[in-house]
């Protein structure tokens, strides 16, 4: 199977601030990397399909990049109401499919 | 809305067996639920997401991960536009929320979420 490492597995930033958190595939995924914000007690909520192409009505500020083994997810302003947990997941050609371990995103 | 309606919370003791279920609800999402993949994924209490398998209602066979083989078992009801997931064996590690969503044919991207189903295993 193919292991998703995510980091780092936590942060705290300042409003305003921009926010990075990177994956690594352990072996070459194209683009088929995927990017979700859960809340506590909620369900996931897909941000960032392919690798950087953002999904109808998500805000601009969230972003992503990368191809092959390395991709970034960017807010490039943190806001309040972005606090909660992100996961990066790739699914391979084989449809199995594995997520990171996940970043909480917290306001300093 | 489109929405999947998952059933509600089970308790269950160790050993013993449980059915989810997962409804597509929502005009286009149910006119179009048997060509798109089912799939569950499951959480532990503090935990990251853990992805079970999935199933595409039209073709009726399932994939999984290789960790729940042969304890898991989906399958999805047409009719009912209704999936379900089985996990038999049931130990108090398999206490989570069970997730099931719809995942997009070619990014294999999860864009529609059911509510999750809370199932604790304990004696």
């Amino acid at each position: 199977d193919i292991q998703m490492t995510q980091s780092p597995s936590s942060l705290s930033a300042s409003v305003g601030d921009r926010v990075t958190i990177t994956c690594q595939a352990s072996q070459d995924i194209n683009n088929s990397l995927n990017w979700y914000q859960q809340k506590p007690g909620k369900a996931p909520k897909l941000l960032i399909y392919d690798a950087y192409t953002l999904q109808t009505g998500v805000p601009s500020r969230f972003s992503g990049s990368g191809s092959g083994t390395d991709f970034t997810f960017t807010i490039s302003s943190l806001q309040p109401e972005d606090i909660g947990t992100y996961y990066c997941q790739q699914f391979d050609n084989l449809r199995q499919i594995t997520f990171g371990g996940g970043t909480k995103v917290e306001i300093k | 809305q489109v929405q999947l309606v998952q059933s509600g919370a089970e308790v269950k003791k160790p050993g013993s067996s449980v059915k989810v279920s997962c409804e597509a609800s929502g005009g286009t999402f149910r006119g179009t639920f048997s060509t798109f993949k089912i799939t569950w994924v499951r959480q532990a209490p503090g935990q990251g997401l853990e992805w079970m398998g999935g199933i595409i209602p039209i073709f009726g066979t399932p994939n999984y991960a290789q960790k729940f083989q042969g304890r898991v078992t989906i399958t999805a009801d047409e009719s009912t536009t209704t999936a379900y997931l089985e996990v038999r064996s049931l130990r108090s590690e398999d206490t989570a929320v069970y997730y099931c969503a719809r995942e997009a044919p070619i990014s294999g991207a999860f864009d529609i979420w059911g509510h999750g189903t809370i199932v604790i295993v304990s004696s």
